[in-house]
């Protein structure tokens, strides 16, 4: 199986701040990974496919990089409604699997 | 657009079977998206039980596959999750999703989540 590991597994932020959380790959993925947020009591949520396409509807505040192993999600200004857990996703090979999540917290 | 939601009981007996359905409305659910079931333990992080597609293909994951089975049922457009032999490690809530099968794959749209405990 291909393990996805994200960092860090918690943050505190600002609202404002410019948050990034990392997702590596135990082998190379190419471009095929996702991020959802996910909410307290709700389902996730997509934000963003194939590495960098952002989801219609989901604000430009965020955005995807990576390639092959390490892959990045910023938040460009992090906003009230941001606050959740984040997880990665690859899909280059079953079974599918998500990194733990990283959960963003208000400082 | 297409939305899903999960239907079935929220308690199992330990080493029973737990049997939940997926409605799709606002789409067919013969479109070209393969159908999945993820499902997150209390407190815990997501994990990828399988999916389906319309002609009834399947893909599972391998720690699941000897006890998991899904189905299709166009004329009423859902599809099933049944998992057999449950334990409490079993206990989670159960999300349904649409599984985008292009090059990359990822899961939209998320059914709410429905809450399934195994306990006596």
């Amino acid at each position: 199986d291909i393990q996805v590991t994200q960092s860090p597994s918690s943050l505190s932020a600002s609202v404002g701040d410019r948050v990034t959380i990392t997702c590596r790959a135990s082998q190379s993925i190419n471009n095929y990974l996702s991020w959802y947020q996910q909410k307290p009591g709700k389902a996730p949520k997509l934000l963003i496919y194939a590495a960098s396409s952002l989801q219609s509807g989901v604000p430009s505040r965020f955005s995807g990089s990576g390639s092959g192993t390490d892959f990045t999600l910023t938040i460009s200004s992090l906003q009230p409604e941001d606050f959740a857990t984040y997880y990665c996703q690859q899909s280059y090979s079953t079974p599918l699997t998500f990194g733990r999540g990283t959960k963003v917290e208000i400082k | 657009q297409v939305q899903l939601q999960e239907s079935g009981p929220g308690l199992v007996e330990p080493s029973g079977t737990l049997s939940l359905t997926c409605a799709v409305s606002g789409g067919s659910i013969s479109s070209s998206n393969w159908w999945s079931w993820v499902r997150q333990p209390p407190g815990k992080g997501l994990e990828w039980i399988g999916e389906i597609y319309h002609s009834g293909s399947t893909n599972y994951n391998p720690s699941l596959k000897s006890r998991v089975t899904m189905s299709v049922d166009k004329s009423k457009n859902q599809f099933s999750l049944r998992l057999s032999s449950v334990t409490a490690a079993d206990t989670a809530v159960y999300y349904c999703c649409g599984l985008i099968a292009a090059a990359v794959r990822w899961f939209d749209p998320w059914g709410q989540g429905t809450l399934v405990t195994v306990s006596s």
